[in-house]
């Protein structure tokens, strides 16, 4: 496809539960980001991928979060038991090379009630 | 921990006024970008800047790097209501293979 692509677009579930969101990254684009964004802040890192290299989890909250990509496609991000504070719009990034600009998806509406 | 702090957090405005947001750190960047961000849709980048002291312009929008690479600046002349939405500025250093984002500054331009 043309852009970063997420889905679902919103998602709304019980707290206890689990999700899985999910990004289509741009073909080609070897590296791939994860970021959670509050309402009207900024964006807090979560976890990136870079090709077969082991991922780099510095950012995930807690052990219920947890990500995983097969190869240079798609990306899942896996809240387990979910809380009402992972409310927040969860956005995926990819980009082609190191210190190429970063292309964002747009994201997906998390709200835990 | 790399924070970048941005200021102001907040700022309206009417048409045709000039602006400017600022992007603070206590820590060294080896490039740092600035994205625009519209409701419902990802972050947009604006535009890298790299050398300390460099300047760029993209039409009504000028983008400063500090000399010491810690800091920028944004500078919007004659704003336009199309101007609105969430700026963010994102610094990256040489070792880190993520970006660290700045908390963001809402602009809104009424008409």
């Amino acid at each position: 496809g043309a852009g970063v692509s997420q889905s679902p677009s919103n998602k709304v579930t019980e707290k206890g539960k689990d999700v899985e969101l999910r990004c289509d990254p741009i073909s080609g684009h070897t590296a791939l980001y994860w970021y959670r964004q509050r309402l009207g802040q900024g964006l807090e890192f979560l976890i990136y991928f870079q090709g077969n290299s082991a991922p780099d989890k510095s950012g995930l909250p807690s052990d219920r979060f947890s990500a995983e990509r097969t190869g240079e496609s798609v990306s899942t991000l896996t809240i387990q038991r979910t809380q009402q504070e992972d409310s927040a719009v969860y956005l995926c990034a990819s980009r082609r090379i190191r210190d190429s600009p970063l292309h964002f998806g747009n994201g997906t509406r998390l709200t835990v009630t | 921990t790399q924070l970048l702090e941005q200021s102001p957090q907040f700022l309206s405005i009417q048409e045709g006024e000039n602006l400017t947001v600022y992007c603070n750190s206590s820590s060294v960047f080896s490039s740092l970008q600035w994205y625009r961000q519209e409701p419902g849709e990802g972050p947009v980048l604006l535009v890298t800047v790299v050398t300390g002291g460099e300047v760029k312009k993209l039409k009504r929008l000028t983008f400063q790097f500090g000399d010491a690479r810690k800091d920028s600046s944004l500078h919007i002349t004659a704003a336009q209501p199309g101007d609105t939405g969430l700026y963010l500025c994102a610094g990256a250093s040489g070792s880190a293979r993520q970006l660290t984002f700045g908390s963001g500054t809402q602009l809104t331009v009424l008409p």
